[in-house]
């Protein structure tokens, strides 16, 4: 069954925006991911937050994770045409062996 | 190269053939899935092995045989499939759940 839900489903803005995707989930979580997949091809894994952190940082990414909320977010700051994509959060199942994916926010910067 | 090979990269395939789809990582993870992911659809999962043990089996039809001789090496084998069962088939590996290795993919049209 789903567990992370993304927002919004698409996304469009000039180069050098800020892009900014949100992901609700149902259950509590140990940790949450998250993912970027280019047309047609596997996902790449981008950042891993834990439960007991607030903030992470990596490169331009910058995501969030509000546990009391059940809800995270990833910021793209100063976006490339690079970026475009479809970008994926994801929680372990409730079995607890496999990740479980959201249905993706689909970035598309324009230049 | 993201470390987990799949093939073949597209294949055609009618309703009553026989054909199999193979992974292979060499990152020494212990675990490796098989996700489904159809268009306008989250990433479905579909069975985890874990030191070569399958340890879930997401409810799919049994026209769907996944086989893993080795921590390295996975295998889905199909026959008689649907056209609704047209996807691309991703698989993964992991050392737990963190952060999953994607393939590239099968993209899969059944005729």
């Amino acid at each position: 069954s789903q567990q992370g839900e993304e927002d919004p489903q698409a996304l469009s803005i000039q180069e050098g925006e800020n892009a900014t995707m949100n992901c609700s989930y149902k259950t509590s979580i140990n940790n949450l991911q998250w993912y970027r997949q280019n047309s047609g091809r596997g996902l790449v894994h981008l950042i891993l937050i834990r439960s007991n952190e607030r903030e992470k940082h990596s490169g331009r990414l910058r995501v969030t994770l509000d546990t009391s909320k059940k809800s995270s977010s990833l910021l793209i700051t100063a976006s490339r045409a690079a970026d475009t994509a479809s970008y994926f959060c994801a929680t372990a199942s409730q079995a607890g062996t496999a990740l479980i994916f959201g249905k993706g926010t689909t970035l598309s910067v324009s230049s | 190269e993201t470390g987990v090979t799949q093939t073949p990269r597209h294949l055609v395939m009618g309703m009553t053939n026989k054909k199999s789809l193979k992974c292979e990582q060499h990152l020494g993870h212990n675990a490796m899935y098989w996700y489904k992911q159809s268009a306008k659809k989250p990433l479905e999962l579909m069975f985890v092995y874990n030191f070569k043990e399958q340890t879930e089996n997401n409810s799919v039809p049994s026209r769907f045989s996944p086989e893993c001789p080795n921590s390295s090496h996975l295998f889905l084998h199909l026959h008689t499939l649907q056209p609704e069962d047209s996807a691309l088939y991703l698989c993964a590996s992991s050392q737990e759940l963190y952060g999953y290795t994607f393939g590239s993919g099968t993209r899969l049209t059944v005729v």
